[in-house]
Order: C-alpha cells, then sequence, then structure tokens
C-alpha cells in the first residue's frame, strides 16, 4: 500500500539557519510527489510537485526539494529560513489509481528561533 | 478569482447529533475531495468526485458518514449520530479537469473545524 513516513515530529532551527525536512515514500509506480505547507488556522498551501523530469524542483518561499529514486526520498530543503516559515509541513504522494487521492505523510512542525 | 471555500469555519454539536459541512469549489474545477485531519491520524483521504461518475468512497470511516455533490458544484459532508471521534479538521480540495495521465493540483480550503461533545 501507498505510504509517506515523515520521521521527524518537530524541527527547530534559527532564523537564517538551513533546513531539511525528510520524506520517504511507498509507492510502487512513478510518483507524484508533493509538499504542502499549513500555517495555524490555514488550509494547505502546495510548495511544489515533482511529477518526472528534473529531479531537483524549486517551489515557491525559497524552497526546494529533491526527488532520489533510490532512496524513495523526497527531502524539502530551503538555504536559509524565515520566521515567517514556522508552519507544518506535509510531503504527500499522489495515488492515480485511486482517483487521484493524496497520500499524506504525519507532518512535521517547524520551529524557527530568532 | 475565488479558492475553495468552506462553510461553517468552526461547528460544536452534541454527540448524537447531525452535521453537515459545505463546500463551494473553484469555479470549472471538476474534481473535488474531502479529507479530514485529526490528533492521532493525520490527512485521512475520505471521498472523491469527478463529474458526473460515481464518488470514490473508500475513505468514508462509516456510514454514518456521506458526502453528496450537486450540479457538479457545491459539495455537502454529513456526519449522522456524531461521535467524539468524529472531531477533526474537514478539509475540502478541488482540482481541475484531468487532461491525461497527470495528477492535477488540488487546491484545499480552510477547513471546517468539527467539535463533538
Amino acid at each position: 500500500a501507498q505510504s509517506v513516513t515523515q520521521p521527524d515530529i518537530h524541527i527547530t532551527v534559527s532564523e537564517g539557519a538551513s533546513l531539511e525536512l525528510r520524506c520517504n515514500y511507498s509507492y510502487g509506480a512513478t510518483p507524484y510527489l508533493f509538499w504542502y505547507v499549513q500555517s495555524p488556522g490555514q488550509g494547505l498551501q502546495l510548495l511544489l510537485k515533482y511529477f518526472s523530469g528534473d529531479t531537483l524542483v524549486q517551489g515557491i518561499k525559497g524552497f526546494e526539494a529533491e526527488f532520489k529514486r533510490s532512496q524513495s526520498s523526497f527531502n524539502l530543503r530551503k538555504p536559509s529560513v524565515h520566521w515567517s516559515d514556522a508552519a507544518e509541513y506535509f510531503c504527500a504522494v499522489g495515488v492515480m489509481e485511486y482517483g487521484n487521492k493524496l497520500v499524506f505523510g504525519a507532518g512535521t512542525i517547524l520551529r524557527v528561533k530568532s | 478569482g475565488a479558492g475553495v471555500s468552506q462553510s461553517p469555519s468552526n461547528k460544536v454539536t452534541e454527540k448524537g447529533k447531525d452535521v453537515e459541512l459545505r463546500c463551494d469549489p473553484i469555479s470549472g474545477h471538476t474534481a473535488l475531495y474531502w479529507y479530514r485531519q485529526s490528533l492521532g491520524q493525520g490527512l485521512e483521504f475520505l471521498i472523491y468526485f469527478q463529474g458526473n461518475s460515481a464518488p470514490d468512497k473508500s475513505g468514508l470511516p462509516s456510514d454514518r458518514f456521506s458526502a453528496e455533490r450537486t450540479g457538479g458544484s457545491v459539495s455537502t459532508l454529513t456526519i449522522q449520530r456524531t461521535q467524539q471521534e468524529d472531531s477533526a479538521v474537514y478539509l475540502c480540495a478541488s482540482s481541475s479537469p484531468s487532461g491525461g495521465a497527470v495528477f492535477n493540483e488540488q487546491f484545499f480550503g480552510p477547513g471546517t473545524r468539527l467539535t463533538v461533545l
């Protein structure tokens, strides 16, 4: 079955420091991969997506993610974190065989220290 | 343009009561999804509508949950005889028509926070 693992429940980084949020997926076919961000009381906003092609994808707000098939990973990175990046981040895999549903990881809560 | 809207934003109900949650998708989007976000369960798929096709109800947790979509636009998620474990944020998303073997981006609404006392 399809699954997504985000091993870090909470991460705290200092403002200006680099960030990497881990994501591993389990899916038998070519994955459609997504990172979403959710600020308190808000819905989910798409940061970036990977469908095919270049394994390094750029997203909004200065985020990028790298797809590594050999490691079944799709880690999210940002070179310099801003206080406004504090939020919860969700990795997801898109499953077309079952009506284009998204299967989400448990999420990683990012705290930013000033 | 307007995004996905949901109402109410918050709903408090008593155990055993029925509730209805509403979703207005982005105009022109033929696909509509309901997800549930709860502590301990994370984000779970509930149901998917695509055009006039039969909905995919595979994620509904029990027969107390149902959803309909009228006129291919607005959707209502109904929970009958609510239980405390139904307390969660219910998120709606919509996406544009699929033009082929491509997974279309889903745009999410702000959610409805349901509290069952």
